[in-house]
């Protein structure tokens, strides 16, 4: 069972900004460090699109921004575009379950 | 850029080992500052860590698959490998190999396409 828990779908109109959560829900694995987020369109490779909470990668859009409140890590989605439809992904190294990811969240663009 | 592929069977029999094999392109393993590790995604499920290696033969394994799990490096080759004994229908999912980084970026940048493991008779 996940430690981290995202809603099971977002969805958003071209042009709007979504957020998607990404909450420890597991009190048993240790801190959690380095966030990171990955996009994955089916069938292809997952994309890491944040790290560290909000670093993006070089050559990651500027559309994509990531932060965390507590013990919730959000990743932002503005200007929503068509080729954002994917699942989503966050990870987290903790400290003694090492590494461990989200349920995955579904993005529609309507 | 570092690429990295999959290989082994789609289907294995229960009870069965699977052995899955990552080949490293575009970069060398033995360079260090990475972990290789595998991810697996079961069906309309997340992604779950199964386990990494150094090119050192340092493993990190997740504790629910330790007892049946063994990752290992071969640099001449230039690729890593897994071993997943006493399979049952639970292992089924896509396997994927991917890079984390053991400083700085310490995430998972680089991954493979996947592999389908279906565990059935």
């Amino acid at each position: 069972q996940s430690a981290l828990t995202q809603p099971a779908s977002v969805s958003g109109s071209p042009g709007q900004s979504i957020t998607v959560s990404c909450t420890e829900t597991s009190s048993d694995v240790g801190d959690y460090n380095y966030v990171s987020w990955y996009q994955h369109h089916p069938g292809k490779t997952p994309k890491l699109i944040i790290y560290d909470v909000s670093h993006r990668p070089s050559g990651v859009s500027n559309r994509f921004s990531g932060s965390q409140s507590g013990n919730t890590a959000s990743l932002t989605i503005s200007g929503l575009q068509a080729e954002d439809e994917a699942d989503y992904y966050c990870s987290s190294y903790t400290t003694i379950s090492l590494w461990v990811f989200g349920t995955g969240t579904k993005v529609t663009v309507l | 850029q570092v690429q990295l592929q999959e290989s082994g069977p789609g289907l294995v029999e229960p009870s069965q080992t699977l052995s899955l094999t990552c080949t490293v392109s575009g970069g060398s393993i033995s360079s260090g500052g990475y972990y290789w590790s595998w991810v697996r995604r079961h069906p309309g499920k997340g992604l779950e860590w199964v386990g990494y290696i150094y090119y050192t033969g340092t493993t990190y394994y997740n504790p629910s698959l330790k007892r049946r799990l063994t990752i290992s490096v071969d640099t001449s080759k230039n690729h890593f490998s897994l071993n997943l004994t006493s399979l049952t229908a639970a292992d089924t999912a896509v396997y994927y190999c991917a890079r984390v980084g053991a400083s700085g970026m310490i995430t998972f940048d680089v991954w493979g396409q996947g592999t389908m493991v279906t565990v059935s008779s």
